[in-house]
């Protein structure tokens, strides 16, 4: 059963740093792409962008685009994606996700998500 | 502002159909296929169509998709109450070297 676990929730406050995780199991994590998807409290689904673990090949949403940076590490099939300086208006649910040999093949399964709640 | 366009909410009564719309553009849901999710409350969302019209595995034909120019529809019918949920549309743009966009989500209340 292809299976994605994130890390646990995080609180954190303006201008720290932060690495969450997503981790790949009941298949070849170097053959599916892992995307993120951001939702904020009571809104909807943005997507991020998007990593080939494979080659390390990563897409980002132009609203993303260096805000975040998303890597992969296959020799343990877990994807990160990562603040190097935290604002408030990053508090949010943050989901991986995988697509199957393409970046443009549909999202399943997803992660659990985990909430990152930014606050001084 | 959401790239594809979806009514804030639907709703019915068990047994009836509701119809959730989807509108893009030529760059998106005019050229690619489109993806439904289902997101019940508190939950991570889940595949329910990919493709336009395909259901994986455990989706129950009730739920049936279809794409049209540049709009999208899912259908359910036979409403039940565990269909209570948000549902959100996804398309790859080929804009901007190519983004997923998703639409602003429906929330669906079985009355």
């Amino acid at each position: 059963e292809v299976q994605l676990v994130q890390s646990g929730a995080e609180v954190k406050k303006p201008g720290e740093s932060l690495k969450i995780s997503c981790k790949g199991s009941g298949y070849s994590f170097t053959s599916y792409w892992i995307a993120w998807v951001r939702q904020m409290p009571g809104k909807g689904l943005e997507w991020m962008g998007i990593i080939y673990p494979g080659d390390s090949d990563t897409r980002y949403s132009p609203s993303f685009q260096g805000q975040v940076a998303i890597s992969a590490d296959k020799s343990i099939s877990t994807a990160y994606l990562q603040w190097s300086s935290l604002k408030a208006s990053d508090t949010a649910m943050y989901y991986c996700a995988t697509s199957y040999s393409s970046p443009n093949n549909w999202f399943d399964p997803w992660g659990q998500g985990t909430l990152v709640t930014v606050s001084s | 502002q959401s790239v594809l366009t979806q009514p804030p909410s639907a709703s019915g009564t068990p047994g009836q159909r509701v119809s959730i719309s989807c509108s893009g553009s030529s760059s998106n849901i005019g050229s690619n296929t489109v993806n439904w999710y289902q997101q019940l409350p508190g939950t991570a969302p889940k595949l329910l169509i990919y493709s336009n019209n395909q259901r994986p595995s455990g989706v129950p034909d009730r739920f049936s998709g279809s794409r049209s120019g540049t709009s999208a529809s899912l259908a359910i019918s036979g409403l039940q109450s565990e269909d209570e949920a948000d549902y959100y549309c996804a398309a790859w743009d080929d804009s901007l070297n190519g983004h997923w966009v998703f639409g602003g989500g429906t929330k669906v209340t079985v009355l």
